[in-house]
């Protein structure tokens, strides 16, 4: 089983909507989380880091479901800038570097 | 912020050939560098990771006599992927933790990514 998992999508939304995905983890000792967004052919950039009580950076919000070992983006009011491919992130350890990537789940805004 | 310089950032050789991948963080020491490869439509697999001045540590099925790492200063670390063949096409990107203070937390900056065709 992956250590990280996706729905690759692809999630094709119209200007304005709102969509909304999981990413599921394996690990349960897993400690922190991230959402990173990805660009056809570019590097990942952080979108946000995701806390145990949810947190919100404008349009995006992310909750963090241990119990279940997911989580989760919420993007309101989409923009076409929104179009990308969004990659949720996992560290194990705390004290460990490495991260863990999803394969990514590919979003479409379309005007 | 941290920033880490990558080059090139596409390359094209042929069979058989060396290709040297830079990273250069220019604001700030990386003594730890990740150096990842993506396919189309995959994630992230992380290679190996270099630390300054010792033997970088390779994941489970990457060969380190074919992906040669170097990280000889604390600026500076190389992925030589050596004798390339056309199933070692990919993207490769670095990525060194940095320190945020502010949020008492780890943060991680990318290099832009190399783009290797072999051909």
């Amino acid at each position: 089983r992956k250590e990280v998992e996706q729905d690759p999508g692809p999630f094709n939304v119209p200007e304005g909507a709102t969509v909304a995905f999981n990413c599921t983890y394996s690990n349960s000792a897993s400690q922190s989380f991230f959402w990173y967004r990805q660009d056809c052919r570019k590097e990942p950039k952080l979108l946000m880091s995701v806390y145990s009580s949810g947190n919100e950076d404008g349009r995006f919000t992310a909750q963090l479901n241990r119990a279940s070992q997911y989580i989760s983006l919420l993007i309101r009011d989409s923009k076409l800038s929104d179009s990308a491919t969004y990659l949720c992130v996992v560290i194990l350890r705390s004290n460990d570097y490495k991260l863990s990537f999803g394969a990514g789940t590919t979003v479409t805004v379309r005007a | 912020g941290a920033v880490v310089s990558q080059h090139p950032s596409r390359v094209i050789c042929k069979s058989g050939t060396s290709v040297k991948i830079e990273c250069r963080s220019l604001d700030f020491q990386a003594t730890t560098m990740f150096w990842y490869r993506q396919f189309p439509k995959q994630s992230l697999m992380l290679m190996a990771t270099s630390n300054e001045g010792s033997k970088a540590t390779y994941e489970q099925g990457v060969e380190k006599d074919k992906f040669l790492i170097n990280h000889a200063s604390l600026t500076l670390s190389t992925l030589t992927v050596t004798s390339a063949h056309p199933e070692d096409s990919s993207f490769y990107i670095c990525s060194a933790p940095v320190s945020d203070p502010g949020r008492s937390q780890w943060g991680y900056t990318f290099g832009s990514g190399t783009r290797l065709t072999v051909v």
